[in-house]
């Protein structure tokens, strides 16, 4: 089955700097499809980049960007630039192809509070 | 598009109570996912159908959770009895497959089972 780690339960930045949130997946599939989800506390799920795995090319979405290792199965999410209104969860997820062992299902990681200081 | 509705946003209920959660999907989608979201479990996908029929129910937790769509343009999900422990939010989201496209999340229903 498909499981997605994400190792930092909280993480904390500064207004302006840069933060990168870590995600790992595991999964025996070749083709499939990698998010980042944004949950501020108004619970409202927010798709914030998407990443397809047989692209090499790393996702971009203005101040976000993805690092995307398909062969060490890591999809982190780079935020350039934070602004207060960025703190919230964010949840890295995987879904594979209606042909693949998912059918569908978009598996999520237990999510990464981030904390943006003025 | 209004996006994905969901109603109520929040919904307070006595033990042994039945609830009713409902959902609109965004229309033209063909798929719709029923989530929960627990601090101990994190979101956890209970069902889903495509094209109005269930393709996956194994995470629909015990009988007493049943989910319906018996129209492309709305589902519920009931809980009865409802116990304490069924307290979370409850997420609908909808989607068109097999694109590469994430799933649109309504806003969600706040259970709370006192």
């Amino acid at each position: 089955a498909q499981t997605v780690t994400q190792s930092q339960p909280e993480m904390s930045v500064q207004e302006a700097e840069t933060v990168t949130l870590s995600c790992t997946y595991d999964t025996s599939e070749s083709d499939y499809y990698l998010f980042w989800y944004k949950q501020p506390p108004s619970r409202q799920m927010i798709l914030v980049i998407r990443q397809e795995a047989y692209k090499q090319q790393n996702a971009t979405e203005n101040r976000f960007s993805v690092n995307f290792q398909k062969a060490a199965k890591s999809f982190s999410l780079k935020i350039s630039d934070s602004q207060l209104g960025d703190a919230a969860m964010y949840f890295c997820a995987y879904r594979g192809t209606l042909f693949g062992g998912s059918q569908g299902n978009l598996i999520f990681g237990k999510g990464t509070k981030l904390s943006v200081k003025p | 598009d209004a996006g994905v509705i969901q109603s109520p946003r929040h919904e307070v209920t006595e033990m042994g109570q039945e609830v009713t959660l409902r959902c609109k999907p965004i229309s033209g989608h063909d798929y719709l996912f029923w989530y929960r979201q627990t601090m101990m479990r994190g979101l956890e996908l209970l069902i889903y159908f495509n094209n109005n029929v269930p393709i996956d129910d194994s995470g629909m937790p015990e009988d007493r959770f049943s989910a319906k769509m018996p129209n492309a343009s709305f589902s519920t999900l009931k809980i009865q009895p409802s116990e304490p422990r069924d307290s979370a939010v409850y997420f609908c989201a909808s989607s068109l497959l097999p694109t590469g496209e994430g799933y649109t999340f309504g806003s969600g229903t706040r259970l709370t089972v006192v």
